[in-house]
This record gives C-alpha cells, structure tokens and sequence, in this order.
C-alpha cells in the first residue's frame, strides 16, 4: 500500500461546529505531516509528527489541534474556525524527509 | 527550510515545445525536491536533489542542482498535453517548504 488516504474529501462546517479530519497511511513511514494549501498557493507546513510525537508546530491557531494516536493515524481536530481557514488541507508521510513525501489527496474544508 | 523562488509564475507551452521552470535561493540549499500538482489533485513527488551539479532524468523531464546548490532548474521536452500542472520546488532541511510554483499550460 502506497497510499496516503485521506477523509472526508469535503467538509462544510460553521465557524461554531467541531469537526475531524483524519488521515491514515499504511506505508511504515515515521513521519506524518499536515499541509494547509489556499488556492493558487502552495502547500504551507502545519504540523510535523516524529515518532508519534509532535515535533513542529509553525505557529498554527489553537482551533487547530492535531493527534496521532498510532504511527498509521494523524488527526486534525477543528473548532472555532474562521472563513479564512477555508483550504484543502492535505496529509503526507515520509520514511526520510529526504525520499519524498507521499500526500493524501486533500480534504476540501469550507467554513461558512 | 529556506525561501526559495520559482520563475516563471505561469509558463503557456505550445504542445511539443520545450520549457524550464527555475528555482532559486539565495543561501546554499541541502536538497530541493521537485513536485508536480495536476489541477484539483494533490502534490506527488517527482524527484529529490542532493549533490552539487547534480542532474536526474526521467523520461522527458531533466532536473538539475546547480554547482553552488543555490539554484535548481526543471526541464521538459516535447510537451504534452499530460504535463499540465504546477510544479513546485521544495527545500527540504528538516521539513519541507515549497516554492511558489509554476502552473504550466499547454496549447494543442
């Protein structure tokens, strides 16, 4: 399995509603990785996981918390959120950083 | 990571000509990895740099690493209508950031 899945696809969720995104990969990659990616722009580093453990943090909003309960699993936790974080948000995992990272295909979230 | 900065922005290829797309830094790079994005899709990994003058080629595609590791260059022959997307570059030192991009269309 080379994949890195992501769900939901899509998300539409109010700016008071709680939402999960979830990503999973299967691969026995160390590193698991969350992306932000407006349209038109690039992918912007989120958060790093090491080890199961959180590594990089880039300054992101606390509405944003992230979870990796198992070396396979990384979660993005959403509260509160403002129609600015409208975005994909993308998922990718990496053995070494240095042989590339493999991305999910994204979850499409709209926060109205 | 470090900045780095693509050019051009948009690059509109005839279907057959040939193109480059740069990446440029104004520090020395450890590596740069190059990513293709197709439209509504998501990145996927092209090819990865590591040593000074470096060059890789995968089929029409020829990546190089320039002798200084400041500057990285994609070349594509005979575009196809399959190459359309944006490419990004991306140092990596630690974590991986990404170049701007550029978004590549092609004319029939």
């Amino acid at each position: 399995d080379t994949e890195v899945t992501q769900t939901p696809k899509h998300l539409v969720m109010g700016m008071t509603n709680k939402k999960s995104l979830k990503c999973e990969q299967h691969m026995g990659h160390r590193a698991m990785y969350w992306y932000k990616q407006k349209a038109k722009k690039p992918p912007e580093l989120m958060f790093v996981y090491s080890y199961e453990k959180l590594s990089i943090n880039e300054s992101v909003p606390s509405r944003f918390s992230p979870e990796c309960p198992n070396s396979s699993l990384l979660n993005l936790h959403l509260h509160a959120l403002q129609p600015e974080d409208s975005a994909l948000y993308l998922c990718a995992s990496s053995q070494e950083g240095l042989l590339g990272y493999t991305f999910g295909s994204g979850t499409r979230l709209t926060v109205v | 990571g470090q900045q780095v900065m693509q050019i051009p922005q948009y690059q509109h290829v005839q279907e057959g000509e040939d193109f480059t797309t740069y990446c440029n830094s104004s520090t020395t790079l450890s590596n740069i990895q190059w990513y293709k994005q197709r439209p509504g899709g998501h990145p996927v990994f092209l090819i990865q740099l590591v040593k000074s003058g470096e060059v890789k080629k995968q089929k029409r595609l020829t990546f190089q690493f320039g002798e200084a590791k400041k500057n990285s260059s994609l070349h594509i022959t005979a575009t196809q209508t399959t190459d359309v997307g944006t490419y990004f570059c991306a140092d990596y030192d630690y974590k991986l950031s990404f170049g701007a991009g550029t978004t590549v269309t092609v004319r029939a």
